[in-house]
């Protein structure tokens, strides 16, 4: 297992273009989660699934944002009308339920997103 | 990050110890996190510490919890030049992790 796969590595898009981001989580998690980091601040919470269910959202998923899981394995974040706000680091996490919270979240590389 | 607050940066000379502290305010969290995250990387998991315990010692960091005063720290001994990043604290809020602004580490030879 190699970890928690993001792609792409980084999206450049222009102000109004929809975009849609991936994530495969460690294969034997079934809890995913999404974050959103920008300059110089800490990652904030976006959304959570276990297995394909979404559990939360956090109120900073605005309606442009949607999440899926469809077979409780991979995991896409699309951003409608993009704006130059979005700019972000977009993280991927898996973790695996009944472990202990003390095993932490496993994170991806990110998705570094650009709005130009 | 609300309501996780570290210092912002620290500098040390390579060999010192690097102490770095958190202070949350969630106290029904059952573990509490250390991240490290270098330029351009996802987060790393550095270590962690249940809530019943004051101190956790693993290899070079140290983990010292003072749950009255809400107080978490990272001691880093022997701190390299493979150590400067930057070092998120975590506290758990529902299924949520919050994260402070993290502290950047910079480690000078």
């Amino acid at each position: 297992d190699t970890g928690v796969s993001q792609d792409p590595r980084h999206k450049i898009t222009k102000r109004g273009q929809n975009v849609t981001f991936r994530c495969d989580p460690i294969s034997e998690h079934n809890r995913l989660y999404w974050y959103r980091q920008t300059l110089g601040q800490g990652p904030e919470f976006l959304t959570y699934f276990q297995n394909e269910a979404q559990l939360e959202k956090s109120r900073l998923l605005s309606d442009r944002f949607s999440a899926e899981r469809p077979k409780g394995s991979f995991s896409t974040l699309e951003i409608q009308r993009t704006e130059q706000g979005d700019s972000a680091m977009y993280l991927c996490a898996s973790s695996r339920l009944g472990t202990g919270e003390g095993y932490g979240y496993t994170f991806g590389s990110g998705t570094r997103l650009t709005v130009v | 990050g609300e309501d996780v607050e570290q210092s912002l940066f620290l500098s040390v000379r390579e060999g010192d110890s690097s102490v770095i502290n958190c202070t949350y305010t969630d106290s029904s969290s059952t573990y509490l996190y250390w991240y490290k995250q270098e330029p351009g990387a996802g987060l790393q998991l550095l270590t962690y510490i249940f809530s019943n315990m004051d101190m956790k010692q693993d290899q070079r960091l140290t983990v010292l919890l003072n749950k009255k005063d809400k107080h978490l720290s990272l001691r880093i001994a022997d701190t390299q030049t493979g150590d400067s990043a930057i070092y998120f604290c975590a506290d758990p809020s529902g299924y949520a992790l919050n994260f402070g602004k993290g502290t950047s580490l910079l480690v000078t030879p």
